[in-house]
């Protein structure tokens, strides 16, 4: 069985550009969360959606956004993009009826210049 | 608010000692899940166990045990003889009773074991 792809897994930017970042999760787990992970602040959870519709989310600024599709695929974004937004972006997914049994992705290094 | 609070960033072990890591938990919610997930080198978090706060069994899967103590707010976790292969950061978790993906860890705490 396949686990939690994320894409891409680095990438480069600078200030005031925006990203996206890729999500494909487990086969049939239908919720799929977002977190971030910096040395300073750790993980911190950004959102999560099931069946394309946000159930959770962070305190984060609404530069930040998230989407799920139809085939559990999910995306987010972040515009603007400020310094301290360089991290690793983890995404998880999860199945009914586990609770908090997260399956994590490699993450998405992003670094802004 | 919910907030974990691991005291130790990082402990050091030589091979077969054992070592326990301490979890701290804070929460108004009665009912609420504690979590142990693991980071090796390579990157990727691995889910290792979960209780939920009526259950305060202690658990042992192997050379892992679990401490879950209501009146300390604490969820600790025994590695016994440890080996170089569990040099990981380790997080301890906590969410409310949904149960969804959102969860509140801590800081993590970097144990290495050294042969």
């Amino acid at each position: 069985k396949a686990g939690v792809t994320q894409t891409p897994r680095y990438l480069i930017k600078t200030r005031g550009q925006q990203v996206t970042l890729s999500c494909s999760p487990i086969s049939g787990h239908r919720s799929v969360s977002w977190y971030q992970q910096t040395p300073g602040q750790g993980l911190q959870f950004l959102f999560e959606y099931f069946s394309e519709t946000q159930r959770n989310k962070g305190n984060f600024p609404g530069r930040f956004s998230g989407r799920q599709f139809s085939n559990s695929r999910s995306e987010m974004n972040v515009s603007t993009l400020e310094l301290g937004d360089s991290a690793l972006y983890l995404c998880a997914s999860k199945r009914s009826g586990a609770p908090g049994e997260l399956f994590f992705g490699e993450g998405s290094r992003l670094t802004v210049l | 608010a919910q907030k974990v609070t691991q005291a130790q960033t990082e402990i050091s072990v030589v091979e077969k000692e054992d070592v326990t890591l301490d979890c701290v938990y804070e929460t108004r919610d009665t009912t609420y899940y504690l979590f142990w997930y693991k980071q090796p080198p390579s990157g990727e978090l691995v889910f290792l166990i979960r209780r939920n706060s009526f259950d305060e069994q202690n658990e042992i899967s192997g050379r892992y045990s679990w401490n879950f103590q209501k009146s300390t707010s604490s969820f600790n976790f025994t590695i016994t003889a440890s080996q170089v292969v569990d040099s990981a950061v380790y997080f301890c978790a906590l969410s409310d009773a949904r149960g969804g993906g959102k969860l509140i860890f801590g800081q993590g705490t970097e144990l290495s074991v050294k042969p």
